[in-house]
């Protein structure tokens, strides 16, 4: 089944910090695989997307993510954590079922202190 | 570039009255449209996937007569939730692409209220 594994629900980070957070994937064909952000009662934005080539994307904001497809990941980092930073993020996969579509993970709330 | 509207951003309706959402890509073509639902700090579900002139289709659980999508041209789509009750209440979210095999924008969701 194709799926979506964010494992953390919650991470708080100090303001200046470096950021990891993690993805895992299920998807039996070649992945596209996305990261939005989403600010409370928003709606998402692109940070970035991989779709083939270097396996380590940029994105806006200073975001990367680097696809590890043995490891079936896609986890987004930043060196340096901004208080604006604060928000949801989640990680999609695009799959073929049916028509092509967006799944999901249940997202990473983000909290930074000052 | 690649901006989704979404209008109104809130709505207050009636218990058994209708309500109708609208998703607007402002400088692309949407050859796909889809609407997603979230409850609070909680993933998005999606709803259905409509392409401009087609029948939208939608998710296993979905109920068609209640939310009818309409994708009537390459820059908008209308959802309509019919009858709406309390369980309808939530956070609506439509995105847009161009085509197949690349990335989907989102609107600024509309928050539902139904009393």
């Amino acid at each position: 089944a194709q799926s979506v594994t964010q494992p953390d629900i919650h991470i708080t980070v100090s303001e200046g910090a470096s950021l990891e957070l993690r993805c895992n994937y299920s998807y039996g064909a070649t992945p596209y695989l996305f990261w939005y952000v989403q600010s409370p009662g928003q709606g998402l934005q692109l940070l970035l997307k991989y779709f083939s080539g270097d396996t380590l994307v940029q994105g806006i904001k200073g975001f990367e993510a680097e696809f590890k497809r043995s490891q079936s990941s896609f986890n987004l980092r930043k060196p340096s954590v901004h208080w604006s930073d604060a928000a949801e993020y989640f990680c999609a996969v695009g799959v073929t079922s049916g028509t092509y579509k967006y799944i999901f993970g249940t997202g990473t709330r983000l909290k930074v202190l000052a | 570039g690649a901006v989704v509207s979404q209008h109104p951003s809130w709505v207050i309706c009636k218990s058994g009255t209708s309500v109708k959402i609208e998703c607007r890509s402002l400088d692309f073509q949407a050859t796909t449209m889809f609407w997603y639902r979230q409850f609070p700090k909680q993933s998005l579900m999606l709803m259905a996937t409509s392409n401009e002139g087609s029948k939208a289709t939608y998710e296993q659980g979905v109920e068609k007569d209640k939310f009818l999508i309409n994708h009537a041209s390459l820059t908008l789509s209308t959802l309509t939730v019919t009858s709406a009750h309390p369980e309808d209440s939530s956070f609506y979210i439509c995105s847009a692409r161009v085509r197949v095999y690349t990335e989907a924008f989102f609107g600024q969701g509309t928050r539902l209220t139904v009393v």
